[in-house]
């Protein structure tokens, strides 16, 4: 099955910093790839996804980047602010007609952005 | 758009009774959806998926007598877990896929915080 480890478990910045979250991903044919952030005592809220026909998409100060050929993605924080302290789940999927496969986590990452 | 609820959000249990946790897509018809459980500081771990009209798919090592998964209609789905005991404590979130947008995409419901005493 699909293995998807991240990088760094912990980081922090100082606000007005940039922050990079890393990821990879073990099953080649896995080709959704979505960021949830988690607040402390809350669900997890989409903030960003990619397609694996695509190498980058950017929303605002949220970007991700894909490498299929590495097998990694990783997500981009500019301008960081103190709202985006908060724990970082990537996640992969093998996504087939009808939907209904399984997103793989990886281990989390708690950002810490420092005033 | 894609906003899914959950109840209640924090439940107090004795050991040995059931708890029902409720799982609704309030804008979307969800045909499936899922159950995830997380510990403290720990990633998110998918119990079972949730289909609309048929039984749900457990994933290995989930008890499927003790975590009862009903999905009755296109917007709710619940989980009963049964004879809860205090190894049961823990953070259950559900998540549904909007079949509108990229069919892989889960919207996560706020989650429901069990502690068994």
């Amino acid at each position: 099955g699909e293995n998807v480890e991240q990088h760094p478990s912990t980081l922090s910045v100082q606000e007005g910093d940039s922050a990079v979250i890393k990821c990879t991903y073990s099953d080649s044919a896995s080709n959704y790839f979505p960021w949830y952030k988690q607040e402390l005592g809350k669900g997890p809220q989409l903030i960003i996804d990619i397609r694996s026909n695509v190498g980058e998409k950017k929303d605002q100060r949220i970007a991700v980047t894909l490498n299929k050929t590495a097998k990694h993605f990783s997500l981009h924080i500019t301008e960081t602010q103190p709202e985006d302290s908060a724990v970082y789940f990537c996640a992969a999927l093998k996504g087939v007609t009808g939907g209904g496969n399984k997103l793989t986590f990886g281990t989390g990452t708690q950002l810490k952005v420092e005033l | 758009g894609a906003v899914v609820s959950q109840h209640p959000s924090r439940v107090i249990c004795k050991s040995g009774t059931s708890v029902k946790i409720e799982c609704r897509s309030l804008d979307f018809q969800a045909t499936t959806m899922f159950w995830y459980r997380q510990f403290p500081k720990q990633s998110l771990m998918l119990m079972a998926t949730s289909n609309e009209g048929s039984k749900a798919t457990y994933e290995q090592g989930v008890e499927k007598d003790k975590f009862l998964i009903n999905h009755a209609s296109l917007t709710l789905s619940t989980l009963t877990v049964t004879s809860a005991h205090p190894e049961d404590s823990s953070f259950y979130i559900c998540s549904a896929r909007d079949p509108a947008g990229f069919t892989d995409t889960q919207y996560f419901g706020p989650g429901t915080r069990l502690t068994v005493l």
